[in-house]
């Protein structure tokens, strides 16, 4: 079955600090992966999307990773900021000729003060 | 550009009314989709159109009905609503669905409760 597993299911952080959110699927076959950014009461933003021959993509403070071997991302945000405090979901893509998306639960980042 | 826009923003409706959610895009997007969110799940999708004159079926389409009215516009359809039906509603539009790095752009939801 075509799943996509994010954790932690929440997560808070001092501002300034680091935190790492990771993305664990099942969907096959790969097409792609994005993330996305979504702000409470507002649609999903995108912030990265990799292919299966790219295993790390960059967007300012945003880093996210990819092994295709075993299925797993991660998103790295450095350095958060208050406004960084939202939803962030992974969404993984097939395409066998059809079209396909699978999308993740999201991980609720809270950035304190 | 407003990017996708939706209409209404927060909707009330009684078991077993009708009601049509507007939705358009003016990025010149080909496809569209709708999704609904609930606590806990990802977004799942109802429906989407590939291009300009087609419909499918996603995910959970029981209970909704879809108008691609133009390439701008695609409007979900409650013909009897249902308390399961509560949920956030979100529109989205891409350049092409069939792209293997196609990204699609989210409108701002309607949330919608049925009682």
């Amino acid at each position: 079955k075509n799943q996509v597993e994010q954790s932690p299911q929440s997560l808070i952080i001092l501002e300034g600090k680091n935190c790492t959110l990771q993305c664990n699927y099942t969907v096959s076959p790969f097409s792609n992966l994005r993330w996305y950014k979504q702000d409470t009461g507002r649609g999903p933003v995108s912030l990265t999307i990799m292919t299966f021959s790219e295993n790390t993509k960059s967007n300012g403070r945003y880093t996210a990773t990819l092994d295709a071997d075993t299925k797993q991302s991660s998103l790295h945000i450095t350095a958060s900021q208050l406004s960084d405090s939202a939803s962030y979901i992974c969404v993984v893509s097939a395409y066998t000729g059809g079209f396909k998306t699978i999308f993740g639960a999201g991980t609720r980042l809270f950035v304190k003060a | 550009n407003a990017g996708v826009t939706q209409t209404p923003k927060f909707q009330v409706l009684k078991t077993g009314q009708s009601m049509t959610l507007q939705c358009a895009q003016d990025m010149n997007h080909n496809s569209m989709y709708w999704y609904r969110q609930d606590p806990g799940m990802g977004l799942r999708l109802i429906y989407y159109s590939a291009s300009e004159g087609t419909t499918d079926k996603g995910e959970v389409p029981n209970g909704y009905n879809v108008s691609r009215l133009n390439k701008r516009e695609f409007s979900l359809r409650l013909e009897s609503a249902a308390p399961s039906q509560t949920s956030v509603y979100f529109c989205a539009s891409s350049e092409r669905t069939s792209e293997r790095t196609d990204t699609q752009y989210f409108g701002p939801g309607t949330r919608l409760t049925v009682l």
